[in-house]
């Protein structure tokens, strides 16, 4: 089945250290993105890529760090200097630059004690 | 560059009653427009879209949608809702290669 996934489902860190959250599809799509989901907020833009070894920075980038080194590929790091980093983080694809409709994964939930 | 709103954070219907939530965007041509769900603890499910053509579009698990220009619309309706529906329903909005997420609008269902 083609699809996003993203590993682990739940995972806890310490304060001040780095964790990455793992994003892949096998959907043979072009774009991927990073959403940030916290409760009342929606989603917020934290990186995409439109091609490999190519990405931007979205609306809160700050405290994050990304790579695209595959198609299939699109890690997330959360670093110490995120400030708040306990959220619901999602994963999403989409086929090509010139079309909207986004395909999500079923995202990493973090707590950071 | 769009925005879009919803209106209703919250909303509770009883099970077997209509439903509609409301989305309004702001945009100074047609966007293309996207209704998601997504129960707790999970990823977003697309359940319809429009681009262009019929105002009326039908989706997944019996929803429909509606475009309105004149009112700048996109409002989500389902006749009967049932129990499983009971999640959170994301309008979406996309324009100049951006997408843009509503807040989202919870919805619970009453036995």
């Amino acid at each position: 089945d083609g699809g996003i996934t993203q590993s682990p489902k739940y995972l806890f860190r310490k304060e001040g250290q780095n964790v990455t959250l793992s994003c892949e599809q096998n959907l043979n799509h072009d774009a991927m993105y990073w959403y940030r989901q916290d409760p009342g907020q929606g989603l917020r833009l934290i990186y995409y890529s439109q091609i490999v070894n190519d990405f931007q920075k979205g609306d809160i980038a700050e405290g994050y760090s990304v790579s695209r080194e595959k198609k299939e590929s699109f890690p997330l790091t959360v670093t110490s200097a995120q400030k708040n980093p306990t959220a619901f983080y999602l994963c999403a694809s989409k086929r090509t630059l010139l079309t909207y409709e986004q395909y999500f994964g079923p995202g990493t939930r973090l707590t950071v004690t | 560059a769009q925005s879009v709103t919803q209106p209703d954070i919250h909303i509770t219907v009883s099970e077997g009653a209509s439903l509609e939530l409301r989305c309004n965007y702001s945009y100074g041509a047609t966007p293309y427009l996207f209704w998601y769900v997504q129960s707790p603890g999970q990823g977003l499910q697309l359940l319809l879209k429009y681009f262009s053509g019929d105002t009326l579009v039908q989706g997944i698990k019996g929803f429909e949608a509606e475009f309105k220009r004149s009112q700048s619309s996109f409002n989500l309706r389902k006749p009967s809702v049932h129990w499983s529906d009971a999640a959170e329903y994301f309008c979406a909005v996309g324009a100049n290669n951006d997408m843009r997420f509503g807040a989202g609008t919870r919805l619970t269902v009453k036995p």
